[in-house]
């Protein structure tokens, strides 16, 4: 049981340059999220997806769109990366228990934009 | 103001000692809340959650919830080094809501 995996793990850019973080879940979680961290701000909404084929705004979803390809799958993507997004990225899944919901993270992926 | 409040230490404190952490937060209408442990370049992994105010334990930790004062705590028992690592506190309005999350507490444990 893999649980979040997240790729890639590292990943350096120049400003101006896209890319996609791919993210999958294999305990057939409903909801998805992508956070970023960064020091002295804890973790921070970017995007989630309630279920599949939906997805709503974060706190800090500028410069970001996500795609739920499927239940297992949640892509975030940079368009134009910026230094100002240099940053620690994890995706997320969530469940729903008896007294609450709670979210197991994937190992995270460094992004740096140069 | 944010939602949720974490002082971020960092905290030191020797082997064996007893650990409290602590959140405050604004919104009367958190109902879940929870405790996750972070260890340096990785994914914070759940400790602990509970519903509305009272206690919980489970072996050397002890969460607290007081939402008359909105405030929550964990405690950590005979502290080990392993226990070194960022806490973070969450919580969200409903089972089915955003989860939102403290800014956490780095904590090294002095052997």
């Amino acid at each position: 049981n893999a649980g979040v995996t997240q790729t890639p793990k590292f990943q350096v850019l120049k400003t101006g340059q896209s890319m996609t973080l791919q993210c999958a879940q294999d305990m057939n979680h409903n909801s998805m999220y992508w956070y970023r961290q960064d020091p002295g701000m804890g973790l921070r909404l970017i995007y989630y997806s309630a279920s599949e084929g939906t997805t709503d705004k974060g706190e800090v979803p500028n410069g970001y769109n996500v795609s739920r390809l499927n239940k297992r799958e949640f892509s975030l993507r940079l368009e134009s990366a910026a230094p100002s997004q240099t940053s620690v990225y994890f995706c997320a899944s969530s469940e729903i228990l008896a007294n609450g919901n709670t979210i197991y993270f994937g190992e995270g992926s460094w992004l740096t934009v140069v | 103001q944010k939602e949720v409040e974490q002082d971020p230490g960092p905290l030191s404190v020797p082997e064996g000692a007893i650990v409290s952490l602590n959140c405050t937060y604004s919104n009367s209408a958190f109902q879940y809340f929870m405790w996750y442990r972070q260890y340096s370049r990785k994914g914070p992994e759940l400790l602990m959650y509970t519903y509305s105010s009272g206690n919980k334990e489970d072996g050397r930790f002890t969460a607290q919830v007081d939402k008359s004062s909105k405030y929550i705590s964990l405690f950590i028992r005979d502290s080990q080094p392993s226990d070194s690592a960022t806490y973070l506190c969450a919580m969200s309005r409903s089972s089915a809501s955003k989860i939102i999350f403290g800014s956490g507490t780095r904590l090294s444990i002095r052997p």
